[in-house]
């Protein structure tokens, strides 16, 4: 029944490893979305894509990689982890990228050691 | 460019009180607006949003807000605070082309006193 899923939940890792964080909606929607939210609370764009294709990219480092196989799922990569990266991870999905409402994931709690 | 200010960081208010949240927005065009809330450990859900027609708008939980364009504000209301109110929320504004995205604000934590 879950709208946007997220695994895992939970990532502690070392400084230099690699890591992945899945994300699925089963809302039919078109357009998924990356979100990182600091330790202030502070929740910022990183990627969006529609149909399968980026159509957002902030000023986010290469060493973030997002991948999205179909519509439904968008996953996001993270090479050589660094201590900044250790955040809250929000995957959000939308009917479309326009006016519509964004529906949020559970959120990946990240932390890099 | 687009930006999102929630001037208040932390609010308490009383269980049964009333509440209002404030949001300043700065946004060329008439703007879309948003009000999502996080409960603890949670992520984000959409309260109401506004993108035009009547400036009160009405959303879920008995919160509503209303936009203010000679003020550049959307304050969210609630006449009755409950306990389960408890959570962070955010204002939002959405900057929409072909690559559509929300510009979020800081967010304002609100604590309910028994």
């Amino acid at each position: 029944d879950t709208a946007v899923s997220q695994t895992p939940k939970y990532l502690v890792t070392q400084m230099g490893n690699d890591k992945s964080i899945k994300c699925e909606q089963n809302l039919g929607h078109d357009t998924m979305y990356w979100y990182k939210q600091d330790s202030k609370k502070f929740l910022k764009i990183m990627f969006s894509y529609n149909n399968k294709e980026l159509i957002i990219n902030e000023t986010v480092p290469n060493r973030f990689s997002p991948k999205s196989p179909d519509k439904a799922h968008l996953n996001l990569h993270i090479n050589s982890l660094e201590l900044g990266d250790s955040a809250v991870y929000f995957c959000a999905s939308s009917q479309s990228p326009s006016t519509d409402t964004q529906y949020f994931g559970p959120g990946t709690r990240l932390t890099v050691l | 460019a687009q930006s999102v200010t929630q001037p208040d960081i932390h609010i308490t208010v009383s269980e049964g009180a009333s509440l209002e949240l404030r949001c300043n927005y700065s946004y060329g065009a008439t703007p879309y607006l948003f009000w999502y809330v996080q409960s603890p450990g949670q992520g984000l859900q959409l309260l109401l949003k506004y993108f035009s027609g009547d400036t009160l708008v009405q959303g879920i939980k008995g919160f509503e807000a209303e936009f203010k364009r000679s003020q550049s504000s959307f304050n969210l209301r609630k006449p009755s605070v409950h306990w389960s109110d408890a959570a962070e929320y955010f204002c939002a504004v959405g900057e929409y082309s072909s690559a559509s995205k929300i510009i979020f604000g800081s967010g304002t934590r609100l604590s309910i006193r028994p």
